[in-house]
């Protein structure tokens, strides 16, 4: 069965610092691959999407990057965080041929101080 | 643009109360429409979802119809239970993009 994992679960940095966060996705390959946010008293903002191996589009310009290495690894980075960075990060995948049905993983938690 | 408007929460209940958490979408064409779930600490879950006018969605207890006619795909539940307690969201999948728009959610709290 397919499965999807994030890391770090929790995450709290100081202004300017760098972020990496890291999704994978499991039993399946060539899956479309979102990043989304989710702020506090928001709804969820998408940030990136991608369809394949170095293939990222961008939704919202800020000072995020996406990242997709390998078939199944979706990364989000920052060089300097910004306070307004802090949210629950949610990475999904889903397969071709059934649009808006999306995995999601667990989340991942940022508080930047 | 595709949007999709919920109804703001926090919902509160007692638990098996009726529930109806509204939705209303405007969008070019008829999209697929869905609800996702979130609960504490957790990422998303899709909830049910119907692809096209009429289509009644169902999971869990949980039921939607999508209405062409007034654009929108409520959530209802006859009895909710404490454990339903959550985030709702409502989404549609833009026809152009096949990219989900989401809903800003709305915060159910059941009581015992």
């Amino acid at each position: 069965s397919q499965t999807i994992h994030q890391w770090p679960a929790t995450l709290v940095q100081p202004v300017g610092s760098p972020l990496s966060l890291e999704c994978t996705v499991e039993g399946t390959s060539n899956p479309n691959l979102y990043w989304y946010r989710q702020a506090a008293g928001r709804g969820l903002q998408l940030l990136f999407y991608s369809v394949g191996i170095g293939q990222i589009s961008s939704e919202v310009p800020q000072n995020l990057s996406a990242s997709r290495p390998q078939d199944r690894q979706f990364i989000l980075s920052s060089k300097k965080l910004l306070l307004s960075d802090s949210g629950f990060y949610l990475c999904a995948w889903e397969t071709g041929g059934q649009a808006g049905e999306l995995f999601f993983g667990e989340g991942s938690r940022l508080t930047v101080l | 643009g595709d949007s999709v408007t919920q109804m703001e929460g926090p919902v509160t209940l007692s638990e098996e109360a009726f529930l109806t958490i509204n939705c209303t979408y405007t969008a070019t064409g008829y999209p697929s429409l869905f609800w996702y779930v979130q609960y504490p600490g957790e990422g998303l879950q899709l909830l049910l979802k119907a692809t096209k006018a009429d289509d009644k969605g169902s999971n869990k207890g949980f039921e939607a119809t999508y209405r062409k006619e007034t654009t929108s795909f409520h959530l209802e539940k006859g009895s909710v239970q404490v454990s339903d307690s959550a985030v709702y969201f409502c989404a549609l999948s833009d026809l152009n993009t096949d990219k989900l728009i989401f809903g800003t959610g709305t915060r159910l709290q059941v009581f015992p």
